[in-house]
């Protein structure tokens, strides 16, 4: 089954306590990104990657980093996390065949920094 | 820069009736796409609908259609016979050239029994 996933779905952590959160795809796709959404602003892009170790900012980058060692895997790292970073955190995939092609996205990742 | 807005924070519809939830963007683009997109209480974001800025023909989906007027950039989302199952958040989102989606705030649709 084609699919995007997340882990993991919730996460209660403390501020400054570094932590990643995993993204996985089985699609070949090239393109992948990382969106945090919030209440009233909808979905903003945090980073993308256009395929592997190419990785560029979207409009809300400070407090995150991203690698693209290998093809199907997009973690988004928060070395030092702080509470304006609580937020619903999407991993979505694309092909690179036209951007009309749809995006898949992860069930979503719930993250709560006190 | 561009923007999307969707003023409408939540609209409700009894149903089997018809609803229609509004989104208008903001671009100096001339090759674009526009997407809605669905996300029920489960989280996950699902496509709608897409639309090619090019094509004139209005995108349909079954009970999904768009009404899309691009000298008003208007991108509006219209679903007939309302289901229970319609409930959910409705983003609308612009898509360009550099591949990045730039989405609007969202509507939340409440379906009336």
């Amino acid at each position: 089954e084609a699919q995007v996933t997340q882990n993991p779905r919730y996460l209660i952590t403390v501020t400054g306590k570094k932590l990643t959160v995993t993204c996985s795809q089985n699609m070949n796709h090239e393109y992948m990104s990382w969106y945090r959404q919030d209440p009233g602003l909808g979905l903003r892009q945090i980073y993308y990657s256009m395929n592997v170790e190419v990785t560029d900012k979207g409009d809300v980058p400070e407090g995150y980093k991203v690698s693209r060692k290998e093809k199907r895997n997009f973690p988004l790292i928060l070395e030092s996390p702080s509470p304006n970073q609580t937020s619903l955190y999407f991993c979505a995939s694309s092909n690179f065949g036209g951007f009309n092609t749809e995006a898949f996205f992860g069930q979503g990742t719930r993250l709560t920094v006190v | 820069a561009q923007t999307v807005t969707q003023s409408q924070p939540e609209m409700s519809v009894q149903e089997a009736e018809t609803v229609t939830l509004s989104c208008t963007y903001d671009t100096s683009e001339s090759d674009y796409y526009l997407f809605w997109y669905k996300q029920p209480p489960s989280r996950q974001m699902i496509l709608v609908i897409r639309q090619e800025a090019y094509k004139q023909q209005n995108a349909t989906e079954n009970r999904f259609s768009v009404n899309f007027q691009k000298a008003a950039k208007s991108f509006s989302l219209k679903i007939s016979d309302s289901q229970l199952g319609d409930a959910a958040m409705y983003f609308c989102a612009f898509g360009y050239s550099n591949y990045q989606l730039i989405w609007g705030a969202g509507t939340k649709l409440i379906i009336k029994p």
